[in-house]
């Protein structure tokens, strides 16, 4: 079975740095997609990057960016110049052929 | 504008009464989930469909029950065997996935349950 491990509960970022969360998985599937969600207070669920398996080059979307590694079985996401919106918590996600599975969640705390 | 409407936001409960959360979309999608959320537990599969009239058991399926005669609706049903209920329940949707993996969750607001 699939699983997915994101080994920080809480970080916290001075406002305009850069933080790095961390997301492993387990599969044995070759095909598959990665996902970052993040939850605001308002608890609605936003996707902020998304990165195919089969695609070696890193997704980007503006400030936010992952390092993939598949081989290793590694997706992080990497936040620049930290904003207080950004406060929230974060959601590592695989899907594979049926279902799409979450790890447990990062809270991230902006410092002003 | 296409989403998904779940309803209600809040749900007060009596322990021993079944109650059922509504969750509805226009995104013409196939798939749709029920997700769990509990603090420090992330986001546990309860149940999902991938098309009408089929649906799977997810991790956490045991004291739930679910419908799908609609495309468009999956409402979920927590029994009276649910022995804690009291959590925070998300719908989604997505376009895949009969064949391969495909497409992001799109996510309602969520609804609150609470059993007092």
């Amino acid at each position: 079975a699939q699983t997915v491990t994101q080994s920080q509960p809480e970080m916290s970022v001075q406002e305009a740095e850069t933080v790095t969360l961390s997301c492993t998985y387990d599969t044995s599937e070759s095909d598959y997609y990665l996902f970052w969600y993040k939850q605001p207070p308002s608890r609605q669920m936003i996707l902020v990057i998304r990165q195919e398996a089969y695609k070696q080059q890193n997704a980007t979307e503006n400030r936010f960016s992952v390092n993939f590694q598949k081989a290793a079985k590694s997706f992080s996401l990497k936040i620049s110049d930290s904003q207080l919106g950004d406060a929230a918590m974060y959601f590592c996600a695989y899907r594979g052929d049926d279902k799409i599975i979450f790890g447990k969640g990062t809270r991230l705390h902006i410092l002003p | 504008d296409g989403g998904i409407t779940q309803s209600p936001k809040y749900l007060f409960r009596k322990e021993g009464q079944n109650v059922t959360l509504s969750c509805e979309q226009n995104l013409n999608h196939d798939a749709m989930y029920w997700y769990r959320q509990d603090p420090g537990q992330g986001l546990r599969l309860i149940y999902y469909s991938q098309i009408v009239n089929d649906f799977q058991k997810g991790d956490i399926a045991e004291g739930y029950s679910v419908s799908r005669e609609k495309k468009e609706s999956f409402p979920l049903t927590v029994t009276s065997a649910q022995k804690n209920p009291t959590a925070f329940y998300l719908c989604a949707s997505s376009i895949g996935p009969l064949a391969g993996p495909a497409g992001e969750l799109f996510f309602g607001e969520g609804s609150r349950l609470t059993v007092l």
